[in-house]
């Protein structure tokens, strides 16, 4: 059964921190994992990961994969208040994307 | 046997027209999703319903109109196409009305072209 789990699941952190949260997947005829962010309703995009190794950046978040060890990591530096909500990793397959249950950030001033 | 399915899959139409994409899920879901893929293939989406009911609504213009007759059906209208409206149109489906946690299925998607 394909799964992706997300930890931790929630965080607290003080502006100015730098966060890691991670997430690890079986899914089968992987194709990509997604770094997603939930403030409202829909999710916004953040980075798409294909092959191992490779970080993407974007600012203060950047993210990598790890197709042997079946995981990526985001890390979001420098964090501001901001930032706080709720980030989803989802895994692509064969015609669907698995999500995982998310990690709520939150950052205190 | 095919979970998400959306009709048509290539249409090419002329600027100023009308056009409709069909899309039907036989799994039993009750959340129905229209993404756009945009030219990094990225999906964005759209709109979502959930029993028939609007529960997300991107900034979509108002041309486009989602209209979900039943919780199996979710179709998508399109009025006075544009050029930039080219794109391919994925109908999607869950089990529940929230990506969290969840899994959510694909058709195989509406390549759109206009010209």
């Amino acid at each position: 059964e394909d799964k992706v789990v997300q930890s931790p699941l929630s965080l607290v952190v003080h502006e100015g921190d730098t966060v890691t949260l991670n997430c690890s997947y079986e899914v089968t005829n992987f194709r990509s994992l997604l770094w997603y962010k939930q403030e409202k309703k829909a999710p916004t995009f953040l980075f798409m990961l294909t092959s191992s190794g490779i970080e993407k950046k974007s600012g203060r978040l950047s993210s990598i994969l790890d197709k042997k060890e079946l995981f990526s990591i985001l890390n979001i530096t420098a964090t501001q208040t901001g930032d706080s909500a709720v980030y989803l990793c989802a895994v692509g397959g064969s015609k669907k994307l698995v999500f995982g249950k998310g990690t709520k950030l939150t950052v205190n001033p | 046997d095919t979970a998400v399915s959306q009709t048509p899959k290539y249409l090419v139409t002329q600027m100023g027209n009308d056009k409709s994409i069909k899309c039907e899920q036989n799994l039993g879901h009750d959340t129905m999703y229209w993404y756009k893929q945009d030219s990094k293939k990225f999906l964005k989406i759209m709109f979502s319903y959930n029993n028939k009911e609007l529960i997300i609504n991107e900034t979509v213009p108002n041309r486009f109109s989602p209209k979900s007759p039943d919780k199996a059906h979710l179709n998508l209208h399109i009025n006075s196409l544009e050029l930039g409206d080219s794109a391919v149109y994925f109908c999607a489906s869950s089990l529940e009305g929230r990506v969290s946690g969840n899994t959510i299925y694909f058709g195989e998607g509406s390549w759109l072209t206009v010209v």
